[in-house]
């Protein structure tokens, strides 16, 4: 079946310390991928995406992402974490010509100590 | 440039009551998506309208229903509401792959 799958609900790291979030997708082709932030109470916003290409892809707030087709994942990084970054992240992919559908995973709750 | 609006940021209906959400998709995007968020999980798809059709649907009953307007607006309606169906609801607008979200509206059902 198709899926998404975040293995972490809840990350905690020290201001300052890098950061690596995981999503791993379970998708017959490589599908479209993507990374957004949701602070409390707010909407989701898009961190990044990666169509194809450059598997390395820069967004935005320092975020990075690398696509890596051999362990079909997708894993967001940032070196230095900032306290305004504790939120929920999420990984989200669009299977390739199955038009526009979103499916999530379950996110990541960062939570940043000072 | 505007980005994605929705009305009303907050809400609270009762069971059985109806409600219309309301959604302002991004200059010069055409599709709008329409999301559901309980709380501490995921968005769940529920439908999406491109140039005023529908173009695919979840897993979510007919009583959820929706509009797109000419000028790519868009509404969701619930019917029959159920203490279930207390969540974040999402809109998003796209030209591409890419999907844009809105705030959301909060609603509370009792």
């Amino acid at each position: 079946a198709q899926s998404v799958t975040q293995p972490d609900i809840h990350i905690t790291v020290s201001e300052g310390a890098s950061l690596e979030l995981r999503c791993n997708y379970s998708y017959g082709a490589t599908p479209y991928l993507f990374w957004y932030v949701q602070s409390p109470g707010q909407g989701l916003q898009l961190l990044l995406k990666y169509f194809s290409g450059d598997t390395l892809v820069q967004g935005i707030k320092g975020f990075e992402a690398e696509f890596k087709r051999s362990q079909s994942s997708f894993n967001l990084r940032k070196p230095s974490v900032h306290w305004s970054d504790a939120a929920e992240y999420f990984c989200a992919v669009v299977p390739t010509g199955g038009g526009n559908k979103l499916t999530f995973g379950t996110g990541t709750q960062l939570k940043v100590e000072l | 440039e505007t980005g994605v609006t929705q009305s009303p940021t907050h809400l609270i209906k009762t069971r059985g009551q109806q409600v219309t959400l309301r959604c302002s998709s991004q200059s010069g995007h055409n599709t709008v998506s329409w999301y559901q968020q309980a709380l501490g999980q995921g968005p769940q798809f529920i439908f999406q309208y491109y140039r005023e059709e529908e173009n695919g649907r979840g897993n979510f009953p007919p009583r959820f229903s929706g509009l797109q307007f000419p000028n790519y607006s868009s509404e969701l309606n619930v019917n029959a509401l159920e203490l279930d169906d207390s969540a974040l609801y999402l809109c998003a607008s796209s030209l591409d792959q890419t999907q844009y979200f809105g705030p959301g509206t909060r609603l509370l059902v009792l």
